[in-house]
């Protein structure tokens, strides 16, 4: 069993809606959670990183992070075209070393 | 302020052969880690380097070394190169180990193909 679980996808949305993308693991050490986005032939992003149980929020993007239930979730409201790409969450012990998920790709039509 | 280089963007060899890839981390960070991401499978990790020495290693075989410089630059090599090694290569640079290795950004990645 992986230690990080994705929702595979993909996801397809029109313009203008939600998108919830969410995780499970099942390592209880892990202490930060990020999500990281990659566009085609791109190293992945930072978006967001969360260290407690709770929401962050960054503009468009709310992390939530649920670590009695080891789930988290990006959600992106008003989704735009430009969003259309591969989200990665990743999570660490703050060892060096990040466990990832293997990506939901979302594609947000115009 | 120029993100984290990875030379070279693509690399072809045949196997048996070896493959050195190359990683400049962001100018002040300290900590270089690296990933394969074969296609279809998610980012795996490889090694973390953080001033000249490494910190810890992914499960992947002892053919897969490297190093990092003083000037904190990095060093991937794989040896004895297997068909299965094909993948694109991410390294990753933080600013220091113990308080951001979460905030991790990342080069553009070399793609490494083995005939």
């Amino acid at each position: 069993q992986k230690e990080v679980e994705q929702d595979p996808g993909p996801l397809s949305v029109p313009e203008g809606a939600i998108v919830s993308l969410n995780c499970t693991y099942s390592n209880s050490a892990f202490q930060y959670f990020m999500w990281y986005r990659q566009y085609s032939r791109k190293g992945p992003e930072l978006l967001m990183y969360t260290y407690s149980s709770g929401n962050k929020e960054d503009g468009r993007f709310t992390a939530q992070v649920d670590k009695s239930s080891k789930y988290i979730s990006l959600f992106i409201r008003d989704s735009q075209p430009s969003d259309s790409a591969t989200y990665l969450c990743a999570m660490t012990t703050n060892a060096g070393k990040s466990t990832f998920g293997d990506g939901t790709t979302l594609t947000v039509k115009p | 302020e120029a993100g984290v280089t990875q030379s070279p963007t693509h690399l072809i060899k045949t196997r048996g052969q070896q493959a050195t890839l190359r990683c400049s981390p962001i100018s002040g960070h300290t900590s270089v880690y690296w990933y394969q991401q074969a296609l279809g499978l998610g980012l795996q990790f490889l090694l973390w380097y953080d001033e000249g020495e490494e910190r810890n290693r992914g499960n992947f075989p002892p053919r897969f070394s490297g190093r990092q410089f003083p000037n904190y630059s990095s060093e991937l090599n794989v040896n004895a190169l297997e068909l299965e090694d094909s993948a694109l290569y991410l390294c990753a640079s933080s600013f220091d180990r113990d308080s951001t290795s979460y905030e991790q950004y990342f080069g553009p990645g070399t793609r490494l193909t083995v005939t």
